[in-house]
């Protein structure tokens, strides 16, 4: 089946900082890659869609120049949290889509900053 | 807009006990239906899906079918586990949304042996 990895399971980091969250299919290739953050004890809420070699579309209200998606290849996308702050503080979970598989979510990144 | 709503948690329940979670919805033009479980510390995972009205997904015990008159997706088990324990989220998939999923706010679940 469809498997997709995402690195690091879990990062601290320093206030002004910038830390880079990688997803990627294993076995499958993804047209498009879909970023979410999720709250304590809440929903996910989708930050940006990004399809391979094209820029990223992001929903209302998220900082594009804060999170920075790249999405290089069609089995790899990432998210730069940049100068990260406390209130970045969050899960963000990466799910893949391919034309076989349907959505694959990564296992998520719990991101500290302190 | 789209939009997923379903019954507000926690849900505790007792070993082997019957299991329904509410999920009704809001969307344009026919719309992919989805479970999703959440692991403590993990990524989501597919429970089960459907794809169009009066379709029924099933998996690992639970099932739900699509309502297109009530726009609704339950999600029932017959005998819940403690392993069932979980936080669990209906979402859809709207085709005009290019492959966007809206998610409910999640139900949590605890089972008790």
């Amino acid at each position: 089946g469809a498997v997709v990895s995402q690195h690091p399971s879990w990062v601290i980091c320093k206030s002004g900082t910038s830390v880079k969250i990688e997803c990627r299919s294993l076995d499958f290739q993804a047209t498009t890659m879909f970023w979410y953050r999720q709250f304590p004890k809440q929903s996910l809420m989708l930050m940006a869609t990004s399809n391979e070699g094209s820029k990223a579309t992001y929903e209302q209200g998220v900082e594009k120049d804060k999170f920075l998606i790249n999405h290089a290849s069609l089995t790899l996308s990432t998210l730069t949290v940049t100068s990260a702050h406390p209130e970045d503080s969050s899960f963000y979970i990466c799910s893949a889509s391919g034309a076989r598989y349907g959505y694959t979510f990564g296992s998520g990144t719990r991101l500290t900053v302190v | 807009g789209d939009s997923v709503t379903q019954m507000e948690g926690p849900v505790t329940l007792s070993e082997e006990a019957f299991l329904t979670i509410n999920c009704t919805y809001t969307a344009t033009g026919y719309p992919s239906l989805f479970w999703y479980v959440q692991y403590p510390g993990e990524g989501l995972q597919l429970l089960l899906k459907a794809t169009k009205a009066d379709d029924k997904g099933s998996n690992k015990g639970f099932e739900a079918t699509y309502r297109k008159e009530t726009t609704s997706f339950h999600l029932e088990k017959g005998s819940v586990q403690v392993s069932d324990s979980a936080v669990y989220f209906c979402a859809l998939s709207d085709a005009d949304s290019y492959g966007k999923l809206t998610f409910g706010q999640g139900t949590i679940l605890t089972v008790h042996p």
